[in-house]
């Protein structure tokens, strides 16, 4: 039962243009999403979240919107550069009491191009 | 150190070893996860760490898989009788918040754990 869902294992876009990742989930009790980037053989870094009581988060090129009757979320990079290419994981948080933890999707390996 | 140290980096074994793989937090954390990262896949939680206590180990696939944090920092993962299909990296993270924050976590570099 997968509760996070990144659909497209893969994509390229031309260095300047606008990337744009997108990600499903099941479980409404989520309560913040976050998008973690990864290089190879490195751990994931944290990119960007936003609360499930927000539409949009903005930091500088990157922009997360959320679209909660939808369960859908998506994060844009404006402009995509070469440095951006890498997978990157779409996250969600539930909690349990004091616990919570990250659920992840599959990822989507991202390859900007010149 | 500045992030989160995990040691071994690489680990080879054979079926049926015992393996311990070893976690250290960002200094201050209070919460600590334990994941694990098989090819192609995200991240998948195994257990968490809140203090000295585990908080929710829902996600250990077994006995075979124990993890320990002593002292509320350094965590250990436990690996008995390992199998090939606990090949797979081990990522571990840490934060400063139990359930307040945005749940962002830290992750180390993970020890890549292949069984043959």
């Amino acid at each position: 039962d997968q509760q996070v869902k990144q659909n497209s294992p893969s994509l390229s876009v031309q260095e300047g243009r606008i990337s744009i990742l997108n990600c499903d989930y099941t479980n409404s009790m989520f309560d913040y999403f976050l998008w973690y980037k990864k290089y190879p053989a490195e751990g994931p870094t944290f990119l960007i979240s936003i609360s499930s009581i927000k539409d949009k988060n903005e930091d500088g090129r990157f922009t997360v919107f959320l679209n909660k009757s939808a369960k859908h979320l998506s994060l844009h990079i404006v402009p995509s550069q070469p440095g951006d290419s890498a997978v990157y994981f779409c996250a969600a948080r539930s909690k349990t009491g004091t616990a919570s933890k990250l659920t992840f999707g599959t990822g989507t390996r991202l390859q900007v191009t010149l | 150190g500045a992030g989160v140290s995990q040691t071994p980096s690489n680990k080879v074994t054979e079926k049926g070893k015992y393996v311990e793989l070893r976690c250290d937090p960002i200094s201050g954390h209070t919460a600590l996860y334990w994941y694990r990262q098989s090819l192609g896949q995200g991240p998948e939680f195994l257990i968490y760490f809140q203090g000295t206590g585990a908080a929710d180990d829902s996600g250990l696939p077994n006995d075979r898989f124990f993890a320990v944090r002593p002292e509320g920092s350094v965590s250990t993962l436990k690996i008995q009788r390992t199998e090939r299909g606990d090949s797979a990296v081990y990522l571990c993270a840490s934060s400063p918040f139990s359930a307040g924050g945005t749940g962002e976590l830290f992750f180390g570099e993970g020890s890549r754990l292949t069984v043959l």
